[in-house]
């Protein structure tokens, strides 16, 4: 099975930094997404890592240690729209998503 | 249309009653995703097709859930005897499978059941 584990919840001021870390355990890794979900709204395609190091896109970067079974997801200059849940998940050798629960970003003026 | 399609976006039922709910993929992409999410919590998988292949139904709760999907389009998941715990967003999502845009999964808006 997968067992993928991210924080609830985290708050950080608007022009700041924030990092997101999940950890994960998986038979078979075949790639760790990371995707943002606003209230109500469908989740929406951010990051995706399958070998080690840093991915950087724009604003936001994602990085992975397979060894560890860890990433995280920076996002730097942080806007108020950026409150959203940003939710961790696994693909193993299946091709099966497994997502963590999410955590819940809250951007403070 | 460009993204993945979903039908109906709300829906109210009694209890007891069954729903169908229908999905329709990106054109060309072989794999498709259920998921259910419950209200303030994550995404719990349910089922996945990749083409022809026999469908992983592993993360179906209960027998009462069903899902079908005819070749690479249309799936529909089927609950049976609803009951308030059913009450979620239904997503479904489709994936490319060949290629580096393969590994992008794309969700549509969901379908919101809420079981009375």
């Amino acid at each position: 099975g997968q067992n993928i584990d991210q924080p609830t919840e985290m708050t950080a001021t608007e022009g700041a930094i924030v990092q997101i870390n999940c950890t994960y355990q998986t038979s078979g890794f075949n790639g760790l997404f990371w995707y943002q979900q606003h209230a109500g709204e469908a989740p929406t395609f951010l990051s995706y890592n399958v070998l080690d190091g840093l991915e950087e896109k724009g604003r936001f970067s994602s990085f992975l240690s397979r060894s560890k079974g860890y990433s995280y997801l920076l996002l730097k200059e942080l806007q108020m729209k950026d409150s959203a849940s940003y939710l961790c998940a696994v693909r193993n050798a299946g091709n099966m998503l497994t997502f963590g629960g999410g955590t819940r970003l809250m951007v403070k003026p | 249309g460009a993204g993945v399609s979903q039908s109906p976006s709300n829906k109210v039922t009694e209890k007891g009653k069954d729903v169908e709910l229908r999905c329709d993929p990106i054109s060309g992409h072989t794999a498709l995703y259920w998921y259910r999410q419950r209200l303030g919590q994550g995404l719990e998988f349910l089922i996945y097709f990749q083409g022809n292949s026999a469908p992983d139904k592993s993360g179906l709760p209960s027998d009462r859930f069903s899902a079908e999907r005819t070749g690479e389009s249309v799936s529909t998941l089927t609950i049976q005897r609803t009951q308030q715990e059913d009450s979620a967003v239904y997503l479904c999502a489709s994936r490319e499978t060949t290629g580096y845009s393969g590994n992008t999964i794309y969700f549509g808006e969901g379908s919101w059941l809420t079981v009375v």
